[in-house]
C-alpha cells in the first residue's frame, strides 16, 4: 500500500522569504501526487497535482512542486511567501488501481511572520 | 454551484447519543468519502463509496455507519457517540471512482462528544 510522509510538523517563515515543504511517498510504481491547502476553519483545496509528464508542476497561488522519482519526493515550493499563505498543507498520494482511496500525510502547518 | 455541502457545521453530543452528519454534492460525482481530522493525525478515511449502493470501509470505520442511496447524498451515522469521536469531519467527493482525480471537500463539521 502507498504511504506519504511529511517530515515537518510546523514551519515558520518570514513574509517574502522562500518556502519549501517536504513530502516523501512510498509506492512501487509512479503514483499520483497532490498538494492540498487548508486555511483555518475551512475544508481542503487542491493546490496542484502530478500524474505524469513534466516533473515540475505549477499550481494556484504561485506554488509549484517537483516530482523526483529517485528521492521519492514531491516537495512544494513558493519563491516569496505572503501572510495569507499561513495554513496547513497536506501532501497526498493516489494510485490508478481500482477503488484505492487517496492517502494523506499528517500535514505541515505554516506560520508566516512579518 | 454549491459543491460539497455538510451539515451541521457544529454539534455537541452526550456520550451514547446518536446523530447523522449530512453530506450532499451537486457535481454528479461517483466517489464520496468521509474523513476525520484530529490534531497531529492528519486526515483519516472513515468510509467511502464509489456509487449508489456501494460503500466500503476506510482506515477508521469503527463506530460509524454509512449508506449511499443516491448519487448526491452520503450521510455518516454515529449510532452511540463516544468522546473518542470528538473530531472535525470532512466529506469529500471526486468525479471518478479511481484515485486520480481531484477531491472536493466540504467545509467540515466539528463534533464534540461530552
Amino acid at each position: 500500500a502507498q504511504s506519504v510522509t511529511q517530515p515537518d510538523i510546523h514551519i515558520t517563515v518570514s513574509e517574502g522569504a522562500s518556502l519549501e515543504l517536504r513530502c516523501n511517498y512510498s509506492y512501487g510504481a509512479t503514483p499520483y501526487l497532490f498538494w492540498y491547502v487548508q486555511s483555518p476553519g475551512q475544508g481542503l483545496q487542491l493546490l496542484l497535482k502530478y500524474f505524469s509528464g513534466d516533473t515540475l508542476v505549477q499550481g494556484i497561488k504561485g506554488f509549484e512542486a517537483e516530482f523526483k522519482r529517485s528521492q521519492s519526493s514531491f516537495n512544494l515550493r513558493k519563491p516569496s511567501v505572503h501572510w495569507s499563505d499561513a495554513a496547513e498543507y497536506f501532501c497526498a498520494v493516489g494510485i490508478n488501481s481500482g477503488n484505492t482511496p487517496l492517502v494523506f500525510g499528517k500535514g505541515t502547518r505554516l506560520s508566516v511572520i512579518a | 454551484n454549491a459543491g460539497v455541502t455538510q451539515t451541521p457545521k457544529f454539534q455537541v453530543l452526550k456520550t451514547g447519543q446518536s446523530m447523522t452528519l449530512q453530506c450532499a454534492q451537486d457535481m454528479n460525482h461517483e466517489y464520496m468519502s468521509w474523513y476525520r481530522q484530529d490534531p497531529g493525525m492528519g486526515l483519516r478515511l472513515i468510509h467511502y463509496s464509489v456509487g449508489a449502493g456501494i460503500t466500503d470501509q476506510g482506515e477508521v470505520p469503527n463506530g460509524y455507519n454509512v449508506s449511499r442511496s443516491t448519487t448526491e447524498d452520503f450521510p455518516l451515522r454515529l449510532l452511540s457517540a463516544a468522546p473518542s469521536q470528538t473530531s472535525v469531519y470532512f466529506c469529500a467527493s471526486r468525479r471518478d471512482r479511481v484515485g486520480t482525480g481531484e477531491l472536493f471537500f466540504g467545509e467540515g463539521s466539528r463534533l464534540t462528544v461530552l
